[in-house]
């Protein structure tokens, strides 16, 4: 069973377009993350959702809006693509808020042509 | 504000080595955890270790180990015996525990180091 999902692995699409990717998890945690992989694998935070709350929101642009149905599912839609948002989107999910640790899925790579 | 620097960003060794990866961290709260995490070629990111700022006591599980040094602000991280599945980026990740903060419970990543152990 797997405990974070992403779906689609892999996104390409051209610059403009608007584009969702989904996260679910299974492992009955409240709290649940967006974080973005550049191309140097650097790692930074996104947005963090505490029981369908908003709790980190992190400075990103406002083309990117987060939306969490219910706490098992965060996803992450992004409008008016552009080249510099190619990169690995990682959806995490925790315990709780505080600093627990945090369980990844297995990214979505982005390509913006 | 927090910060994490992985001052190695490659390292490559011979199977059988022991390699050490190196992290220090800044943060002006007094509560706060770090983290180990490994990103092999795969891509996903695999969760090794959390150590609470309180306790300083080294760790050991299998052929890991991790010294944490609260005088130098370190957390670094020992592979015994290097084998190349370990073969990976591994990062360094720190996250401030005060409840309220405006680093509450966000993980700070480090550059990340990536680790090549040959044949």
């Amino acid at each position: 069973d797997t405990a974070v999902s992403q779906t689609p692995k892999y996104l390409v699409t051209q610059m403009g377009n608007d584009k969702s990717i989904k996260c679910e998890q299974n492992l009955g945690h409240d709290t649940m993350y967006w974080y973005k992989q550049d191309s140097k694998k650097f790692l930074k935070i996104m947005f963090s959702y505490n029981n369908k709350e908003l709790i980190i929101n992190e400075t990103v642009p406002n083309r990117f809006s987060p939306k969490s149905p219910d706490k098992a599912h965060l996803n992450l839609h992004i409008n008016s693509l552009e080249l510099g948002d190619s990169a690995v989107y990682f959806c995490a999910s925790s315990l709780g808020p505080g600093p627990y640790e945090q369980y990844f899925g297995p990214g979505t790579r982005l390509t913006v042509t | 504000a927090q910060k994490v620097t992985q001052a190695q960003t490659e390292i490559s060794v011979v199977e059988k080595e022991d390699v050490t990866l190196d992290c220090v961290y800044e943060t002006r709260d007094t509560t706060y955890y770090l983290f180990w995490y490994k990103q092999p070629p795969s891509g996903e990111l695999v969760f090794l270790i959390r150590r609470n700022s309180f306790d300083e006591q080294n760790e050991i599980s299998g052929r890991y180990s991790w010294n944490f040094q609260k005088s130098t602000s370190s957390f670094n991280f020992t592979i015994t015996a290097s084998q190349v599945v370990d073969s990976a980026v591994y990062f360094c990740a720190l996250s401030e525990a005060s409840a309220g903060g405006t680093s509450y419970g966000k993980l700070t990543f480090g550059q990340g180091t990536i680790l090549t152990v040959h044949p």
